[in-house]
């Protein structure tokens, strides 16, 4: 059962276009992280979302936690090539031990 | 520093045989994580482990299990392989199980079953 889901599953943008990908649930979550993946290699951790209505900045990237901690967005302004990847949200439940990861928002950028 | 270090980084196996995955984790960090990652999937978690105990699992068939060592590295066995089982396997590193740690993933194992 998938508990996340993220759109659009696809993306495909030019070089200084803006973007935002959603990730939704139906399940409150104790804090929402998101990756970014390239080909090949494992998920590397861009932020950690904890509370509800929650704004974070990293650079050109800003991420967001829902009032009701069950949904997550992320905006990236002026996008670049080297923002090329999978894009995977990942939320942790009360229980702790696991992630449990959208299917993710693979994201090309052309200059 | 060193990240998440997991050996071997390919493998290809035949079906019916049996693998082992191995993890290092971030030094300092007590806790590893599991997850398969088939190909257009997010990472699905198998297992997870702090002080050498198993602290969760999720829904994977028994042929899949794993240990924690004294060192906090981790081992990662699938037998009796399936076509199916083709996938990168991913290890997680925390400080801490919990529900607000951070996870940082090695770069994968990726097996491939033929």
């Amino acid at each position: 059962t998938q508990l996340l889901e993220q759109s659009p599953q696809f993306l495909s943008i030019q070089e200084g276009e803006n973007l935002t990908v959603y990730c939704n649930s139906s399940s409150v979550f104790s804090s929402l992280q998101w990756y970014r993946q390239e080909p090949g290699e494992g998920p590397v951790l861009l932020v950690t979302v904890v509370t509800g209505g929650e704004v974070k900045k990293l650079k050109r990237l800003t991420f967001q936690f829902g009032d009701a901690r069950k949904d997550s967005s992320l905006h990236i302004t002026a996008a670049q090539p080297g923002d090329t990847g999978l894009y995977l949200c990942a939320g942790a439940r009360n229980s702790g031990y696991a992630l449990n990861f959208g299917k993710g928002t693979s994201l090309l950028v052309t200059p | 520093d060193a990240g998440v270090t997991q050996s071997p980084t390919h493998l290809i196996k035949t079906r019916g045989q049996q693998v082992t995955l191995r993890c290092s984790p971030i030094s300092g960090h007590k806790s590893v994580s599991w997850y398969q990652q088939v190909l257009g999937q997010g990472p699905q978690f198998i297992f997870q482990y702090y002080e050498k105990e198993e602290r969760g699992r999720g829904n994977f068939p028994d042929r899949f299990s794993a240990r924690q060592f004294p060192n906090y590295s981790s081992e990662l066995n699938v037998n009796a392989l399936l076509l199916g089982d083709s996938a990168l396997y991913l290890c997680a590193s925390s400080f801490i199980p919990g529900e607000n740690t951070e996870a940082f993933f090695g770069q994968g194992t990726r097996l491939t079953v033929v």
